[in-house]
C-alpha cells in the first residue's frame, strides 16, 4: 500500500542555518505530495503542495520538489528562524482511498 | 472565519468509561476527517465523512470506537469502555470539497487521557 517515510525524527539547527528534511514515498498512483507543519498546541496546517514531479512548491521561504526516479520529496529552507520550530510532516495523497497518509514527522528545534 | 472547532480540548476519563469528542467543521466544507495522534504512532487516520456519509472507517478500531455525522455542522467520535492505550490527541479536520487533495484544515485537537 501507499506509504511515506521520514527517517529524521529530530533536527536541531541554529538560526540562519540551512534546513533539509528528507522524505521518501511509495505509491502506485501519480503522487500528490504535501508538507504540513504543526506548531505546539495546534493542529497541523498546510505548508505547501506539489502535484507535478520536478515542479517546485514554495511557501513562507520553504521549498519542496519531488523526484519520481528516487521517490523522494525534500523540504528545504535557506535560513531558518526560531519561529520555524515545529514538527514537519511529509504527506501523500492516496487517490484510491481519498485520504492523506502522514509520515512520522520531523521535529525541528532552532537554537537562538 | 472560525476554523475547525473541537470540544473538549482536554478530557480525563477513568478506565472503562465512555468518552465523546465533538467536532464542528468549517461552514461549507463537505468532508470531515478524524485522526489520532500519539508520540509512538504519529498521526493515524481513523475515519472520514463526505457530505455526512461515512466513506472510509478503515482506521477505526473495530470495537469500542464509533463516529457519526448527524448533520453538516458537527461530527462526533465516541469511545466506549476507554482503555489507557486510547490516550491520545484526537484531531478533526475538514476540507472544502469531498476530495482529499484539497487542503485539510485541522482543529486544535482533543487531548484524551485515560487513567
Amino acid at each position: 500500500g501507499d506509504s511515506v517515510t521520514q527517517m529524521q525524527g529530530q533536527v536541531t539547527l541554529s538560526e540562519d542555518d540551512f534546513l533539509f528534511i528528507n522524505c521518501t514515498y511509495s505509491t502506485t498512483w501519480y503522487p500528490t505530495l504535501f508538507w504540513y507543519v504543526q506548531y505546539p498546541g495546534e493542529g497541523p496546517q498546510l505548508l505547501l503542495k506539489v502535484t507535478t514531479a520536478n515542479n517546485k512548491g514554495i511557501s513562507r521561504g520553504f521549498e519542496a520538489t519531488y523526484d519520481k526516479g528516487t521517490t523522494s520529496f525534500h523540504l528545504q529552507k535557506a535560513s531558518v528562524q526560531e519561529s520555524d520550530s515545529a514538527v514537519y510532516y511529509c504527506v501523500l495523497l492516496n487517490y484510491n482511498q481519498g485520504k492523506l497518509i502522514f509520515g512520522q514527522g520531523t521535529k525541528l528545534s532552532i537554537k537562538p | 472565519n472560525a476554523g475547525v472547532i473541537q470540544t473538549p480540548r482536554h478530557k480525563v476519563t477513568g478506565k472503562g468509561q465512555e468518552a465523546t469528542l465533538w467536532c464542528e467543521p468549517i461552514s461549507g466544507h463537505s468532508a470531515v476527517f478524524w485522526y489520532r495522534q500519539t508520540i509512538v504512532q504519529g498521526l493515524e487516520f481513523l475515519t472520514y465523512f463526505r457530505n455526512q456519509a461515512p466513506i472510509d472507517d478503515s482506521g477505526m478500531p473495530k470495537e469500542r470506537f464509533s463516529a457519526q455525522m448527524p448533520n453538516q455542522s458537527h461530527s462526533t467520535l465516541k469511545i466506549q469502555s476507554t482503555q489507557p492505550q486510547d490516550s491520545a490527541v484526537y484531531l478533526c479536520a475538514s476540507s472544502r470539497q469531498a476530495y482529499s487533495g484539497n487542503t485539510l484544515y485541522f482543529g486544535e485537537g482533543s487531548r484524551l487521557i485515560v487513567v
